[in-house]
């Protein structure tokens, strides 16, 4: 069945800094790729998202490039802030249904 | 503008006991999609609902597990006589007509105790 394994954290790293969250996938087809943001106390947030090959998502300085080659959809940021630390989880979903497979997430914590 | 809601947000039960979670989709929206995450682990798809309609159950326990959304109120998912494995945070989603996986929009969650 389908898949989604994305790097352990938690990541630590100092304001300014680049980050990268490694994300790669199993999946039958052709499936849309997303990344979900999660803050403390709140639900998950859509971050940025990508439906066939070579698309690159971005949103809020975050992007990630559908790698259909490699099976993966690594997120960067040039700059991260304080503000961005939360959980990050990689996801997939067949197509155009709805069912979401989900990574096991991955804490981002910046400090000053 | 209210967001998906979900309550109660933090749920303890002894081992036996069931467990009712609600969630109150966006407004206007006729889709809910509940999601299990157990610890250490990703969301797990549980059950896809439209008003009065189960959609897609494939990831639901075949056992002690159901959901409803009635066409008034909230979806309610229901854990009769639960165990500690049942221990996980269960998140919520809603999307409008259509059902396209980019227009969820998620709750914060109930974490459920087992004791």
């Amino acid at each position: 069945g389908d898949s989604v394994t994305q790097m352990e954290g938690p990541v630590t790293l100092s304001e300014e800094a680049f980050l990268t969250i490694n994300c790669t996938y199993t999946a039958t087809g052709y499936p849309s790729l997303f990344w979900y943001v999660q803050y403390p106390g709140e639900g998950l947030q859509l971050l940025l998202k990508a439906t066939k090959a070579d698309d690159k998502g971005s949103n809020k300085g975050f992007e990630a490039t559908y790698r259909k080659e490699t099976t993966s959809f690594h997120l960067e940021k040039g700059s991260v802030q304080v503000s961005d630390s939360a959980v990050y989880f990689c996801a997939l979903s067949p197509g155009t249904a709805s069912k979401l497979t989900f990574g096991t997430g991955t804490r981002l914590q910046v400090t000053l | 503008n209210a967001g998906v809601m979900q309550n109660p947000r933090h749920l303890v039960r002894r081992r036996g006991q069931e467990a009712r979670l609600r969630c109150s989709p966006m407004k206007g929206h006729s889709h809910v999609y509940w999601y299990r995450q157990l610890p250490e682990e990703g969301l797990k798809f549980m059950v896809y609902l439209q008003k009065e309609n189960i959609i897609d159950e494939s990831g639901m326990p075949k056992e002690r597990f159901s959901a409803e959304f009635p066409k008034e109120g909230p979806s309610i998912l229901r854990i009769q006589q639960v165990v500690r494995g049942d221990s996980a945070a269960y998140f919520c989603a809603s999307s409008p007509a259509g059902g396209r996986a980019d227009t969820q929009y998620f709750g914060p969650g109930t974490r459920l105790t087992v004791l």
